[in-house]
């Protein structure tokens, strides 16, 4: 069975630095993505990232890079110069794959970051 | 983003009501899904819906029931509820797997935070 695990149930980070929230998976499937959302405390989920698993390189969004090192199932989120409105909970998701065209994600219990002045 | 939205955003209702949680993406995707966010737990995936047939069930009880009349709406329609329903619901919607990298995700929206008293 996939799983997806966040380790950290709480970060914090100072205002400008970096900060890197760590995400290990499980899955038997040689295919799959991993994605970041972000969660303010208003309730949407933002996407902010993707890294496909035959993605030869690691993704990149602005201030986001996701160190994914598949031999050790890990896809930490890099968030740099974080910025007071970074503080949110942050959810690592994997791809699981379905009979038909839509398809299912798997979350983590995700990570709460707080950026400090 | 408003690419998916929500209504009504917040919703409080008593065991013996019924009403209804709507969502439409102006997206142009083809899947549709609802989740459920309960304090201190992960997301959890209730429904999903791919080019207007519902794909998924994930063990959900009858007092939700779902209707998708077209792939840009989807509804919850809910009645007789229990105080542990209370969450957050959260709709996304997804292009679906023959497009590649970043098109696989899915977008949320702001979601609808109910308490049953």
């Amino acid at each position: 069975a996939q799983k997806i695990t966040q380790t950290q149930p709480g970060m914090f980070v100072q205002e400008k630095e970096a900060v890197t929230l760590d995400c290990t998976y499980d899955t038997s499937d040689p295919s799959y993505g991993l994605f970041w959302y972000k969660q303010p405390s208003s309730g949407e989920m933002i996407f902010l990232i993707y890294q496909g698993s035959y993605d030869q390189q690691n993704a990149t969004e602005g201030r986001y890079s996701l160190n994914f090192q598949k031999a050790r199932k890990s896809a930490n989120l890099v968030i740099s110069a974080s910025q007071l409105g970074d503080s949110a909970m942050y959810f690592c998701a994997m791809r699981e794959p379905r009979m038909d065209s839509s398809y299912k994600l798997i979350f983590g219990s995700g990570t709460r970051l707080l950026v400090r002045p | 983003e408003t690419g998916v939205t929500q209504t009504p955003r917040h919703l409080v209702m008593g065991m013996t009501n019924k009403k209804s949680l709507k969502c439409e993406q102006h997206l142009g995707h083809n899947a549709m899904y609802w989740y459920k966010q309960s304090a201190k737990k992960p997301l959890e995936l209730m429904f999903v819906y791919n080019f207007k047939e519902q794909t998924e069930n994930n063990s959900v009880p009858s007092r939700f029931s779902p209707e998708c009349p077209n792939s840009s709406h989807l509804f919850l329609h809910l009645h007789t509820l229990q105080p542990e329903d209370s969450a957050l619901y959260l709709c996304a919607s997804s292009q679906d797997e023959s497009h590649r990298g970043g098109a696989e995700t899915q977008y949320f929206g702001p979601g609808t935070r109910l308490l049953v008293l």
